[in-house]
């Protein structure tokens, strides 16, 4: 079992829609989760962050958070062609490391 | 704040050679990571230093990498002898230490090819 997973798509989503991104994670001592987002040929950048079991929301975005089932997600509202991109789940682990899941790729479609 | 800067943007070496990835952190920041990213493998870590001392290689794949940092505003990677499976993005990125929120600011990458 990878320590965080994500599918890897292409989830492809019309514009306006919500877009809904998912990743788990092994290691229940994790306290700290992060949302990267990465454009073709460019570095990742963070998105989002989020320490607390519940939603978190910042815009069109809102990560969510649930550690008993060992799950984070992020929620993108009204959907537009510039947030297509691969985004990646990571995870601040109890060996205070951040591993990086795979990344989602996604693809809104006008 | 110029960010954490990386050279070369793009290598391509013959295998065999040897290949120096340099980084410059954001100043201030205390810690220093370098990852590499494939298409097979992700994102992974290779080493990162804390206060310029390196904390964990453990991510690094072979002898044939190696990674210093003289100083708190400059870091090198270096593989020696370079091969084609070596081929990947190679990030470096810096981070204050502020509890649990070890946020990364990552530099642009070097796209090493190795032919």
């Amino acid at each position: 079992q990878k320590e965080v997973e994500q599918n890897s798509g292409p989830l492809s989503v019309p514009e306006g829609a919500i877009a809904s991104l998912n990743c788990t994670y092994s290691d229940r001592g994790s306290q700290s989760f992060f949302w990267y987002r990465q454009y073709s040929g460019k570095s990742p950048e963070l998105i989002m962050s989020i320490y607390s079991n519940g939603d978190k929301e910042d815009g069109r975005f809102t990560a969510q958070l649930n550690k008993a089932s060992q799950y984070v997600s992020l929620l993108i509202r009204d959907s537009q062609p510039s947030d297509s991109a691969t985004y990646l789940c990571a995870v601040y682990s109890s060996a205070s490391k951040i591993i990086f899941g795979s990344g989602t790729r996604l693809s809104i479609r006008p | 704040d110029a960010g954490v800067i990386q050279s070369p943007r793009h290598e391509v070496t013959e295998m065999g050679q040897e290949v120096t990835l340099r980084c410059k952190p954001i100043s201030g920041h205390d810690y220093l990571f370098w990852y590499r990213q494939t298409m097979m493998r992700g994102l992974e870590l290779l080493i990162y230093f804390n206060n310029n001392v390196p904390i964990d290689d453990s991510g690094m794949p072979e002898d044939r990498f190696s990674a210093k940092m003289p100083n708190a505003s400059f870091s090198t990677l270096k593989i020696q002898p370079s091969e084609p499976r070596d081929s990947a993005v190679y990030f470096c990125a810096s981070s204050l230490e502020s509890g649990r929120a070890n946020i990364r600011t990552f530099g642009s990458g070097t796209r090493l090819t190795v032919v």
